[in-house]
C-alpha cells in the first residue's frame, strides 16, 4: 500500500544524544514536511522540503537539521542544541509543484522522550 | 503566526450539523482553504480544501465567503467518531507550507 511511514513509534534517548527520526513515503510527493506537536498544542512547522536536495526552515528550526537526499525520505536529526527535544514528531508529504492543489498525508508520529 | 482564527472549543450533538467557523482575514489570492482533523496522538487526517467555490465530498462541506476572509466546515450528520481537533489552514499549492493554529476542539456527545 502507498503511504509515509515514520519510525519508530516511540523513542527514548538520553539527554544530550542526537537522535534521528525516520520518514519514508512511497508516494512518489515532491514535497516533504516535519512538524512538532507538544501536549494540548497545535502543530509547528520545523523544516519542510519542495524538491530532493532542497530544503527550508520552518518557524522552529533550531536545533534541529533534516537532509533530502532522496525523492522519498526525509531524515529529521534531534540534536544536543533542542533544549526541549520530549514532543510527538509528525512528517508529512504532498504531490508539490506550482499549480498543483492536493492535500498532504501525514505519518502517524514519533513519541520522542528525553530523560 | 498562523493566518487562521478558530474558536478553541465546540460542542455538537450527534446527529446534527456541526458548523465549524475559520477567520482569515489576510488571505492572498493565490492561498487555498484547507481542513485537517485530528484525533489524538494520531497524524491530521485531510478533509477538503477549496480556493473560492463552496465544495463538497463524502466527509463535509467548505464554504467560502465571497471576500475570502473567513469560511465554515459543515459536518452534516455528526458522529461519536468526529470527536476531534479541526484546524483550518491557509496555503499556498500543494508545496507550500502548511502551518496549523491551536483549532477547534469539537466533542459530539450522545
Amino acid at each position: 500500500d502507498g503511504g509515509i511511514t515514520q519510525s519508530p513509534k516511540y523513542l527514548f534517548r538520553k539527554e544530550g544524544q542526537n537522535v534521528t527520526l525516520s520518514c519514508e513515503q512511497n508516494l512518489n510527493h515532491d514535497a516533504m514536511y516535519w512538524y512538532r506537536q507538544d501536549p494540548g498544542q497545535g502543530l509547528r512547522l520545523i523544516y519542510y522540503s519542495q524538491i530532493v536536495n532542497d530544503f527550508q526552515k520552518g518557524d522552529i528550526a533550531e536545533g534541529y537539521s533534516v537532509s533530502r537526499e532522496k525523492k522519498e525520505s526525509f531524515p529529521l536529526t534531534v540534536t544536543s542544541a533542542q533544549k526541549n527535544p520530549t514532543a510527538f514528531y509528525l512528517c508529512a508529504s504532498s504531490i508539490g509543484g506550482q499549480g498543483r492543489n492536493t492535500e498532504a498525508f501525514f505519518g502517524q508520529g514519533t513519541r520522542l522522550t528525553v530523560v | 503566526d498562523a493566518k487562521t482564527t478558530q474558536p478553541p472549543s465546540m460542542d455538537c450533538a450527534e446527529g446534527r450539523a456541526a458548523n465549524l467557523p475559520c477567520n482569515h482575514s489576510t488571505i492572498s489570492g493565490n492561498e487555498y482553504v484547507y481542513w485537517y482533523r485530528q484525533i489524538h496522538s494520531q497524524g491530521p487526517q485531510y478533509i477538503i480544501h477549496g480556493l473560492k467555490n463552496n465544495e463538497t465530498n463524502e466527509m463535509a462541506s467548505l464554504i467560502i465567503t465571497e471576500d475570502r476572509k473567513s469560511s465554515t466546515l459543515i459536518l452534516p450528520h455528526a458522529t461519536l467518531r468526529d470527536t476531534a481537533v479541526y484546524y483550518c489552514i491557509v496555503r499556498v499549492g500543494s508545496w507550500g507550507k502548511l502551518q496549523f493554529g491551536a483549532g477547534t476542539q469539537v466533542v459530539v456527545t450522545p
